[in-house]
């Protein structure tokens, strides 16, 4: 059974760099039917999509998001991880490091249980 | 990109049953994935696909779709389904994720 664990300062400036790393056991990932995303969700609110890297190494973000994103991944550590560059207040979030399958259907089949981040001075 | 529409709040009567909706363009195209959310908990998928579901969610749990519209079907509801509900799918791209703003399942 993976699991992820997502980890990283809960609190950052404002106007820094969010940096979190999601760290995945009890499977590769180097496989190559799996996509590796983070997801969020501000306070009392619903989730959403930041962006992905796919198994080709290709990545892919939220459009509202894509200038201050990248996600990148160390198989050696079999991690991946999250950037987002310029926060602000409205960053405040729990967020979540996901697996997507992607063989038949793409549907999240394993989350970390989330890294709460405040985004105050 | 493609947005999913859901009903922010739903109410059922215990052992009832409810159906929750989500609606978008991409859902012509892809299948809806459903998660279910407890307060203070990571989302866990209740379907997937057609209408599969993981080892150990239970069978009262089951998805349809026509056309625009994917529904997740709770047949008798428990108290432990109250619950926020997400649906989730590619958008018309295929390479965007999109999620639902969430269903809020209140079970009296």
């Amino acid at each position: 059974q993976v699991q992820l664990q997502e980890s990283g300062p809960g609190l950052v400036k404002p106007s820094q760099t969010l940096s979190l790393t999601c760290t995945v056991s009890g499977g590769s990932i180097s496989s190559g039917t799996y996509y590796w995303s983070w997801i969020r969700q501000h306070p009392g609110k619903g989730l959403e999509w930041i962006g992905y890297m796919s198994y080709s190494g290709n990545t892919y973000y939220n459009p509202s998001l894509k200038s201050r994103v990248t996600i990148s991944v160390d198989t050696s550590q079999n991690q991946f991880s999250l950037k987002l560059t310029s926060v602000t207040a409205a960053d405040t979030a729990m967020y979540y490091c996901a697996r997507e399958v992607t063989t038949g259907y793409n549907w999240f089949d394993s989350w970390g249980q989330g890294t709460l981040v405040t985004v105050s001075s | 990109s493609s947005e999913l529409t859901q009903d922010p709040a739903v109410s059922v009567a215990l052992g009832q049953t409810v159906r929750i909706t989500c609606q978008g363009d991409s859902l012509r195209r892809y299948y809806a994935s459903w998660y279910q959310q407890k307060p203070g908990q990571a989302p866990v998928v209740v379907i997937y696909g057609k209408n599969n579901r993981p080892s150990g969610i239970p069978d009262r749990f089951s998805g349809s779709s026509s056309g625009n519209t994917a529904s997740l079907t709770i047949t008798g509801a428990q108290a432990e389904d109250e619950a926020d509900y997400y649906c989730n799918s590619r958008d018309n791209s295929a390479d965007h994720v999109v999620f639902g703003g969430g269903t809020k399942l209140t079970v009296l």
